[in-house]
């Protein structure tokens, strides 16, 4: 089976610039999640999308929004970009069960605003 | 809310050796799952282990091993006989309805 993509894996942008990423999970999973990684924050969770609907989302502004495609492929959105929006987004996804489901990443794709 | 905290930033071992990292969380949950996931240079997260809060048996993965304590909120990796290839970031997780992660922990693996 085919892991997690994502792409593009290094993207520049500057500010105010708005961004687009994809992702492409595992064949049969139905859940995307994403999450910021940086080095003053680490890991935080931004939203997971489960069967084409947001099921969960964490604490960032409305600037960051995602969306998920009936074959489960998600994008993640960042508008009006700023410079603390460089990271690296991962990407998961899960069968979506309660049950125990482990995330499985991707690559990530690592985001420079300048 | 729940948060879990790693408190080692760093650790180093000497290959072949065993070295616990350690994890605490909060949480007014009583079902959830617990998670060490480890980040080598590539990025890429890979599921070292996973624990159910509700069984007791602490879960083991060849080398790998935890130690659960759910009163005391503690989920501990023990890596046994480290190899080279353990060096990485190891992160700390817990899943209730969504995932939490810890700061990490960068470990070290001396030749």
């Amino acid at each position: 089976k085919a892991g997690v993509t994502q792409t593009p894996r290094y993207l520049i942008k500057t500010r105010g610039q708005q961004v687009t990423l994809s992702c492409s999970p595992i064949s049969g999973h139905r859940s995307v999640s994403w999450y910021q990684q940086t080095p003053g924050q680490g890991l935080q969770f931004l939203f997971e999308y489960f069967s084409e609907t947001q099921r969960n989302k964490g604490n960032f502004p409305g600037r960051f929004s995602g969306r998920q495609f009936s074959n489960s492929r998600s994008e993640m959105n960042v508008s009006t970009l700023e410079l603390g929006d460089s990271a690296l987004y991962l990407c998961a996804s899960s069968d979506g069960g309660r049950d125990n489901s482990p995330l499985h990443f991707g690559n990530g794709t690592r985001l420079t605003v300048t | 809310a729940q948060t879990v905290t790693q408190s080692q930033p760093e650790m180093s071992v000497q290959e072949a050796e065993t070295v616990t990292l350690s994890c605490t969380y909060d949480t007014s949950e009583s079902d959830y799952y617990l998670f060490w996931y480890k980040q080598p240079p590539s990025r890429q997260m890979i599921l070292v282990i996973r624990q159910e809060a509700y069984k007791q048996q602490n879960a083991t993965e060849n080398r790998f091993s935890v130690n659960f304590q759910k009163a005391a909120k503690s989920f501990s990796l023990k890596i046994s006989d480290s190899q080279l290839g353990d060096a990485a970031m190891y992160f700390c997780a817990y899943m209730a309805w969504d995932m939490r992660f810890g700061a990490g922990t960068r470990l070290t693996v001396k030749p």
